[in-house]
């Protein structure tokens, strides 16, 4: 079972819905990220936070709206979304943000918009 | 430029046959580090193996190898007797000391091993 815990693992949802991604660790890590892939194609960083403050946001549309309550969770508030945005959301976890350690992914959540 | 490349987009195998996975990477930093994960179709990204750039020895763990080679800037991996289970993507990573562990991540290479 992977250390990262992520839900729901597929979500269906039409451009007009708001639904939420959420992930959880608990293995005291610091940073925390958002990667989308799109089949066939690497992951691509979304997010980056560290100490539950956002650290990088690589150019992310606002319809994406990323939130650290705690250490342990990140959220991705999802709003009306594209087709374009279907895609697997990855989340990922690491000792700290800028130490070059290995990133620990959770399966990811399979995202359909109608 | 794309930092890591990996040539190789799909390999097939029949088991029990090794395989190689080529990498190919590119930096100015000194202080660098690589990565390989394996992504099964199951989605999650699994951590292989980490390596800095200040230590080229090569690394074995079962029927993993890699073959780190700063001369030519490549990081490979080989899979020795490769078995089903293997079936997956691959991916290799680069991170950089200047750019604060921000993963650049090769397009993948998809291994078909079959029975």
């Amino acid at each position: 079972d992977t250390e990262v815990t992520q839900t729901p693992k597929h979500l269906v949802m039409g451009m007009t819905n708001k639904k939420s991604l959420k992930c959880e660790q608990h293995m005291g890590h610091r940073a925390m990220y958002w990667y989308k892939q799109k089949a066939k194609k690497p992951p691509e960083l979304m997010f980056v936070y560290s100490y539950e403050k956002l650290s990088i946001n690589e150019s992310v549309p606002s319809r994406f709206s990323p939130e650290c309550p705690n250490s342990s969770l990140l959220n991705l508030h999802l709003h009306a979304l594209q087709p374009e945005d279907s895609a697997l959301y990855l989340c990922a976890s690491s000792q700290e943000w800028g130490d070059n350690q290995p990133q620990h992914f959770g399966d990811g959540t399979r995202l359909s918009i109608l | 430029a794309q930092k890591v490349t990996q040539a190789q987009t799909e390999i097939s195998v029949v088991e029990k046959e090794d395989v190689t996975l080529d990498c190919v990477y590119e930096t100015r930093d000194t202080t660098y580090y690589l990565f390989w994960y394996k992504q099964p179709p199951s989605g999650e990204l699994v951590f292989l193996i980490r390596r800095n750039s200040f230590d080229e020895q090569n690394e074995i763990s079962g029927r993993y190898s890699w073959n780190f080679q700063k001369s030519t800037s490549s990081f490979n991996f080989t899979i020795t007797a490769s078995q089903v289970v293997d079936s997956a993507v691959y991916f290799c990573a680069l991170s950089e000391a200047i750019n604060f562990n921000k993963f650049y991540f090769g397009s993948g290479t998809k291994l078909n091993v079959k029975p």
